[in-house]
């Protein structure tokens, strides 16, 4: 059984330029979520799936982002033409529907984007 | 409005010390959810515990173990017998359901050898 994956690992990119990560969830999670992380801060939700439906979106997700789960599996999460504010780390999370009880989260290792 | 307070910034133990992280939080849900999440310089974060706001028994496992307190709000964290290897940050996290997680800012554990 393999954890959460994330794409790229480290993303560095000019300001203006667009980018797309990748997240793969633990197989027959049905639910993904994506978050972000700054430096010396606690994870912050941006927004999260259940199989390929997106059901709800932070406030933190402006209209440059944007994120999808074609067929319930992967996500991808675009930022277009970013900004360094964008910088931070992006952490992907599933979690199988079936307890709430057992509804804890399985984290990536996230995507580190650096925005010059 | 959900919240989650970690007041310790930076904690810096002898190996073999006990230590308690503190987590305190906000909500006014009658059902939700409490974790403890480990972040090592590797950058993953690591599932710890989780605790059901139903049940307030606190358990031991191995060197963890935890203290749930709703009346004060409280879920705290205790590592017996630091190791170098528990060195890491440390996130509390509240949550309802499956709907997404508000995480604390976070304790930086030291332990030093």
């Amino acid at each position: 059984d393999t954890g959460v994956s994330q794409n790229p690992r480290h993303k560095i990119t000019k300001r203006g330029q667009n980018v797309t990560f990748r997240c793969d969830p633990i197989s027959e999670h049905n639910r993904l979520y994506w978050y972000r992380q700054t430096l010396g801060q606690g994870p912050e939700f941006l927004t999260y799936f259940q199989n390929e439906a997106q059901l709800e979106k932070s406030r933190l997700l402006s209209d440059r982002f944007s994120a999808e789960r074609p067929k319930g599996s992967f996500s991808t999460l675009e930022i277009q033409r970013t900004e360094q504010g964008d910088s931070a780390m992006y952490l992907c999370a599933s979690s199988f529907r079936w307890q709430a009880r057992y509804n804890e989260q399985f984290f990536g290792p996230g995507t580190r984007l650096t925005v010059l | 409005a959900q919240k989650v307070t970690q007041a310790q910034t930076e904690i810096s133990v002898v190996e073999k010390e006990d230590v308690t992280l503190d987590c305190v939080y906000e909500t006014r849900d009658t059902t939700y959810y409490l974790f403890w999440y480990k972040q090592p310089p590797s950058g993953e974060l690591v599932f710890l515990i989780r605790r059901n706001s139903f049940d307030e028994q606190n358990e031991i496992s191995g060197r963890y173990s935890w203290n749930f307190q709703k009346s004060t709000s409280s879920f705290n964290f205790t590592i017996t017998a630091s190791q170098v290897v528990d060195s890491a940050v440390y996130f509390c996290a509240l949550g309802r359901g499956f709907n997404k997680f508000y995480f604390g800012s976070g304790t930086k554990l030291n332990v030093k050898p």
